[in-house]
């Protein structure tokens, strides 16, 4: 079992729609986490970090549930440059290492 | 731009054949880390520098891999006889000491003929 998976997807969604996209991770012993963006055949970009608490970034929102171990992404009013492979990570700061997932795609359509 | 620069972005390669990337990070941030990613794939860990000193390595970096970081600053990652199953995006990343955020360069593509 890999130590964070998503939903490869895709997910096609219309321009507006609002969607969700959701992680678990399977190692207790990663303390922060984070959403990176890929673009097609760019690296991957921070896209925010993720707090117990859930936060907000104008249209996205993130929330950690550690009981359950599960991440989530929601992005509102979506628009067509949101296309891309969103990445869940963990960072595990005794290791010192990102773990990435194998990251879920989003196609917004007009 | 993160500020972090790989070169070269591409290489094309034989089988059997010995290739090295290079990876200028930005200046001020100490930890360098490089990641291996294939198609349809997140990147995943290979090894990670502390200033000069190389901290952790990954399974996948088998003995064909080696890492260096002199002094410090750039890093160079070589793979020696090269195959098929290298083919993928090196990635290299930068830490900001105040936020563990990991900031990636453009990665360079590796295909092995």
């Amino acid at each position: 079992r890999k130590e964070v998976e998503q939903d490869p997807g895709p997910f096609n969604v219309p321009e507006g729609a609002t969607v969700a996209f959701n992680c678990t991770y399977s190692n207790s012993a990663s303390q922060s986490f984070f959403w990176y963006r890929q673009d097609c055949r760019k690296e991957p970009k921070l896209l925010m970090s993720v707090y117990s608490s859930g936060n907000e970034d104008g249209r996205f929102t993130a929330q950690l549930n550690r009981a359950s171990q599960y991440i989530s992404l929601l992005i509102r009013d979506s628009k067509l440059s949101d296309s891309a492979t969103y990445l869940c990570v963990g960072y595990n700061n005794a290791g010192n290492m990102l773990t990435f997932g194998g990251g879920t795609r989003l196609m917004v359509k007009p | 731009d993160t500020g972090v620069s790989q070169n070269p972005r591409h290489k094309i390669t034989k089988r059997g054949q010995n290739v090295t990337f290079r990876c200028d990070p930005i200046s001020e941030h100490n930890r360098l880390y490089w990641y291996r990613q294939t198609l349809g794939q997140g990147p995943e860990f290979l090894t990670y520098f502390q200033n000069e000193a190389q901290l952790e390595k990954s399974r996948l970096l088998s003995d064909r891999f080696s890492a260096e970081r002199p002094k410090g600053s750039f890093s160079t990652l070589e793979i020696q006889r090269t195959e098929q199953g290298d083919s993928a995006m090196y990635l290299c990343a930068n830490t900001d000491r105040a936020t563990d955020t990991q900031y990636f360069g453009p990665g360079t593509r590796l295909t092995v003929l």
